[in-house]
């Protein structure tokens, strides 16, 4: 069972390039999100969807965007890469307001 | 206003000890309320769930939800080495904006042999 599984781990881009980070789960959940944490500090929200077709901003939307054609995929959109851009991120998913949220490994990107 | 407000770290306390931990919310609706411990490198993961107002016990753990107060807490009692992490509150909104996860900053506790 894969559960939430996010692709690349690691990355490096240059300033003004653009990448899409990926985002997939196979246990059917409505809700998934995507998160930045930068050194020590907590998960800052980036975008969520509760549903295909139904994206909302978070925190930090800047610079980001999303589209949720599918159940299972959410990918993240960076478009002209900044430094501060900078994070390790987080893509996670959950079945419903009251129910656990599931993570992926994280995908750590460093603009340079 | 913050949404999730964590009380400022880092946290050390004696193996054997109780760890406290706070967290405060600004959403009067939100109605689920989590904490998840992040060791170093790796993902969140969830220890405990709390709904209701009161206390929820679960082994060494024991997380209190005041929503008068908009207040929630995890104790850690017995602390042991291995519980050295950040701990993670997490909130979902209530009213328009269900379905909205946001975490605190997050509070990095030590526990020293």
């Amino acid at each position: 069972n894969a559960g939430v599984t996010q692709t690349p781990k690691f990355r490096i881009l240059k300033i003004g390039q653009s990448m899409t980070l990926q985002c997939t789960q196979d246990m059917n959940h409505n809700y998934m999100y995507w998160y930045r944490q930068d050194p020590g500090m907590g998960l800052k929200l980036i975008y969520y969807s509760v549903g295909a077709g139904i994206t909302d901003k978070g925190e930090v939307p800047n610079g980001y965007n999303v589209s949720r054609s599918t159940t299972e995929d959410f990918p993240l959109r960076l478009e002209l890469a900044a430094p501060s851009q900078t994070s390790v991120y987080f893509c996670a998913s959950s079945y419903a307001d009251s129910t656990e949220a599931f993570f992926g490994q994280g995908t750590r990107l460093t603009v340079v | 206003q913050k949404e999730v407000e964590q009380n400022s770290g880092p946290l050390s306390v004696p193996e054997g000890a109780i760890a406290s931990l706070n967290c405060t919310y600004s959403d009067r609706g939100s109605q689920s309320f989590f904490w998840y411990r992040q060791y170093s490198g790796k993902s969140p993961e969830l220890i405990m769930s709390i709904y209701s107002n009161g206390d929820k016990e679960d082994g060494r753990f024991t997380a209190q939800l005041n929503k008068a107060s908009q207040y929630v807490s995890l104790l850690i009692r017995d602390s042991q080495p291995s519980d050295s992490a950040t701990y993670l509150c997490a909130v979902f909104a209530g009213g328009t904006s269900y379905g909205k996860l946001t975490f605190g900053q997050g509070t990095i506790l030590t526990v020293h042999p």
